[in-house]
């Protein structure tokens, strides 16, 4: 099973460029999560869908955008690289209830210079 | 503010057993994960607690205290493979996470 996918694994941009990476899920969990991560930093949440055309802004959303058409898809958009944006970014997807953990891509490599 | 206390580095022997604490001040409580994250991979979940007390599983156990606002991670019979970082998590009162920054575990033979 793929159970959530992103893609690229990692990219080098150059500053005020933009990008998209992509994150799709086989699972059909509702929720769904961008995430950064850096050296001596938790994960710091970007956006979040809690279903499909739902989205909602996170603890560092500054600079990004996110769209959720479908249940499977959540894309995450950088209209305008900086290099403060270098950083692992973690797609997440969890169904709803109490009990319920998160399912991590494998990350998305990005360093903009 | 939502703050999560986890010590940055831990260094055990393989065989022993060793304990990551966990301190957390957040809006809100409703439940505490720990995930493991072996270097340049996806977190991956280990346990939940929502109630006071220890869940087991298998080598890991872990333990809350609302009260105190306190969690630990106990790893029992260390293996090589159990080197990672052990991120401590909780969810607010809308429901969100909020991580740790993350203990590194250094397993030594």
């Amino acid at each position: 099973t793929a159970g959530i996918t992103q893609a690229p694994t990692s990219q080098i941009l150059a500053a005020g460029r933009s990008m998209t990476l992509r994150c799709t899920q086989d699972m059909r969990h509702n929720a769904m999560y961008w995430y950064r991560q850096d050296l001596g930093l938790g994960l710091r949440l970007i956006h979040y869908s809690n279903t499909a055309g739902t989205t909602g802004k996170g603890e560092v959303p500054d600079g990004y955008s996110v769209s959720r058409a479908n249940t499977d898809d959540f894309p995450l958009t950088l209209a305008s690289a900086v290099p403060s944006q270098t950083s692992v970014y973690f797609c997440a997807s969890s169904p709803q209830g109490d009990r319920t953990e998160a399912f991590f891509g494998q990350g998305t490599r990005l360093t903009v210079v | 503010g939502q703050n999560i206390d986890q010590p940055t580095e831990m260094t055990a022997t393989e065989g022993a057993i060793v304990q990551i604490n966990c301190t957390y001040q957040t809006s809100g409580f409703n439940g505490l994960f720990w995930y493991q994250q072996h270097a340049g991979e996806a977190p991956t979940f280990l346990s939940y607690n929502v109630l006071d007390g220890l869940e087991e599983k298998g080598r890991f156990s872990s333990f809350l205290s609302r009260s105190k606002g306190y969690s630990y991670l106990l790893l029992k019979e260390l293996q090589m493979k159990d080197s990672a970082s052990y991120l401590c998590a909780v969810r607010d009162s809308n429901y969100q996470l909020i991580w740790g920054a993350g203990t590194k575990l250094i397993i030594k033979p």
